[in-house]
């Protein structure tokens, strides 16, 4: 079976762009998250949705915006990039999201802002 | 608030174990978990442990929790240089009102020396 695929695998943009990242699920997940990693830091979590509903944000500026769609893949956009927005951005896929459930994780998009 | 702490480096020499530290904040935390991740790579999870467990172990992997002292370890036995990599401590957190959200460490960087 595959595992949470994301595109693309790396990507470069100018400040002031925006971008969209894509995640699709393991089959049969319908819960998405991402989580953005710094270099050097650990992932911080940026949203998560389940069943296309936003069900969690963390603290991140509302130049970050997400959505899911009916076959539970998942779109990261960003706007207005900043220097900062430099990192690899993880998606993770669960099955359910109460009590225990394990999160699969993605290779990431690796992006650089210039 | 939620904060997860972890030393930065361990080096150790191939064969002999590794023990890989993490601190906690949050006393509710009812999963904790370790994360590996390679170069390159995305997350991978290890293994968890349930918050009323003192002890969880799988195969070369023991997890130790001390939720007196919100300490939680990991020991690799016998070390192998294929061991070499970040190994990241969560714990689940609610932040955002997210049921699956981690909370990440920054990670240890593990080195294994032949």
């Amino acid at each position: 079976d595959a595992g949470v695929t994301q595109s693309p695998t790396h990507l470069i943009k100018t400040r002031g762009q925006h971008v969209t990242l894509r995640c699709s699920p393991i089959s049969g997940h319908k819960s998405v998250s991402w989580y953005q990693q710094v270099l050097g830091q650990g992932p911080q979590f940026i949203f998560q949705y389940y069943e296309k509903e936003e069900r969690g944000r963390g603290n991140f500026p509302d130049r970050f915006s997400a959505r899911q769609f009916p076959n539970y893949s998942s779109e990261l956009n960003v706007n207005a990039l900043l220097l900062g927005d430099s990192a690899l951005y993880l998606c993770a896929s669960s099955l359910i999201i109460r009590s225990y459930n394990e999160q699969f994780f993605g290779p990431g998009t690796r992006l650089t802002v210039l | 608030g939620e904060d997860v702490e972890q030393s930065l480096f361990l080096s150790v020499r191939e064969g002999d174990s590794s023990v890989i530290n993490c601190t906690y904040t949050d006393s509710s935390s009812t999963y904790l978990y370790w994360y590996k991740q390679e170069p390159g790579a995305g997350l991978q999870l290890l293994t968890y442990i349930f918050s009323n467990m003192d002890m969880k172990q799988d195969q070369r992997l023991t997890v130790l929790l001390n939720k007196k002292d919100k300490h939680l370890s990991l020991r690799i036995a016998d070390t192998q240089t294929g061991d070499s990599a970040i190994y990241f401590c969560a714990e689940k957190g609610r932040y955002g009102g997210s049921q699956g959200n981690l909370i990440f460490g920054k990670g240890t960087k593990l080195s294994v020396k032949p």
